[in-house]
């Protein structure tokens, strides 16, 4: 059965530095989000995506954010200038455009920023 | 303000007992609530969504808009029900934006 996946499963990087993080969603989905879940805290929608660009954004999602779809199968979630509070797990999702309704998540990648 | 509030964070019950794992909303429109459930190093994946009116895996949702609820049941819990539960709501027709609850964690004891 066809999966997200996310790269990397975790990553670790210096407040100030850029991160990205890297999604392959199911490749006959069409519809793409990011989700972030502080430790504790509940799941909170980041953006979302589809024909090439945002069709929603959350109050978190502010300049420091960035989302692309590089090519054909990636989609990757920039952040700028990382802060001690970008620390949490990201989860990318996708849909399909028959059950648009129906997300498939992968598998998260965690952040850690020090 | 929209809002899903899932009051338990962890819910013990004994296998053959029912379950109710409670969810109550805010949201000015029209939503559409859907249950995500995670189990132990899988994924988060759809359970069950309210407009559908099934029941999977023997659990049911039923939406009280009255009430701003969307509490999931089961009658006989079963060991392998053990998970985080998640609710979660969107605008009706609109997936573009989710918002989702802080989960429950459920807890089925031989």
């Amino acid at each position: 059965e066809p999966e997200v996946t996310q790269t990397p499963s975790h990553q670790v990087t210096q407040m100030g530095q850029e991160v990205i993080l890297r999604c392959v969603p199911i490749s006959n989905h069409l519809y793409f989000y990011w989700y972030r879940q502080i430790l504790g805290q509940k799941v909170e929608f980041l953006v979302s995506f589809y024909n090439n660009e945002i069709s929603e954004k959350s109050e978190i999602f502010d300049d420091q954010f960035s989302v692309e779809r590089p090519d054909g199968s990636n989609f990757t979630l920039k952040i700028r200038s990382t802060k001690l509070e970008d620390s949490a797990m990201y989860f990318c999702a996708s849909s399909g455009l028959l059950k648009i309704y129906e997300q498939y998540f992968g598998p998260g990648t965690r952040l850690t920023v020090t | 303000a929209q809002r899903v509030t899932q009051p338990e964070k962890l819910l013990s019950v004994f296998k053959g007992a029912p379950v109710e794992l409670k969810c109550n909303y805010s949201y000015s429109g029209s939503p559409e609530l859907f249950w995500y459930v995670q189990y132990s190093r899988q994924r988060l994946q759809l359970l069950l969504r309210h407009i559908s009116r099934e029941s999977i895996k023997g659990f049911t949702a039923d939406l009280n808009k009255g009430e701003t609820s969307f509490h999931l049941k089961k009658p006989f819990a079963q060991e392998e029900d053990s998970a985080m539960y998640y609710c979660a709501l969107s605008a009706e027709y609109n997936f573009n934006k989710f918002y989702f609850g802080s989960g429950t964690k459920l807890n089925v004891k031989p």
